[in-house]
């Protein structure tokens, strides 16, 4: 089945340093990916719709300056957390859909960011 | 907007106990409704779906049916194993829209 791939599944940065966390749909391309973020005990929150070749669309409230997305290919996106701060650790969660497939999303492991 | 409300957790039950995982939602218009579930150390799966009122999802034993007058989507299962232990999340979205609303997730540890 379709597998999308999460890297890295965690990670420790110091204040003010900048994190990329790549997803990549394995064995499917994919059109469009989603970028979630969830605190603990909270919901899985979208933050942004990345389409393949062009710009994210992020959602209300959330800062495009701080997280950049780039979706360069149709098997790769990634999220790049600017400039971190101890409030950006969270659990970063991507997800795809496959372009040719039914509407049915495939979920990564997820990147666990803890910035000191 | 659209919200999900889950049951807090975790959620510890010996093995072959009766499951139940309550969800409720609020939306305009008439979504369809999802569980996901997440095993440690992998991303969420899709776990069952209903796309309209009285529509029951199953699969692997669990079952939710789509009330639309209590605006719930229960999670249920007979008898659980410990294989069952994982983090399961109830979700809505509009029919072909993949922009999902996610409840809080509940833990379920199943016990020998």
């Amino acid at each position: 089945g379709a597998v999308v791939s999460q890297h890295p599944s965690w990670v420790i940065c110091k204040s003010g340093t900048s994190v990329k966390i790549e997803c990549r749909s394995l064995d499917f391309q994919a059109t469009t990916m989603f970028w979630y973020r969830q605190f603990p005990k909270q919901s899985l929150m979208l933050m942004a719709t990345s389409n393949e070749g062009s710009k994210a669309t992020y959602e209300q409230g959330v800062e495009k300056d701080k997280f950049l997305i780039n979706h360069a290919s149709l098997t790769l996106s990634t999220l790049t957390v600017t400039s971190a701060h101890p409030e950006d650790s969270s659990f970063y969660i991507c997800s795809a859909r496959e372009v040719s497939g039914a509407n049915v999303l495939t979920f990564g492991a997820g990147s666990r960011l803890t910035v000191l | 907007g659209d919200s999900v409300t889950q049951m807090e957790g975790p959620v510890t039950l010996s093995e072959e106990a009766f499951l139940t995982i309550n969800c409720t939602y609020t939306a305009t218009g008439y979504p369809s409704l999802f569980w996901y579930v997440q095993y440690p150390g992998e991303g969420l799966q899709l776990l069952l779906k209903a796309t309209k009122a009285d529509d029951k999802g199953s699969n692997k034993g669990f079952e939710a049916t789509y009330r639309k007058e209590t605006t719930s989507f229960h999670l249920e299962k007979g008898s659980v194993q410990v294989s069952d232990s994982a983090v399961y999340f109830c979700a809505l979205g509009a029919f072909g829209n993949e922009k999902l609303t996610f409840g809080t997730g509940t833990r379920l540890t199943i016990i020998p």
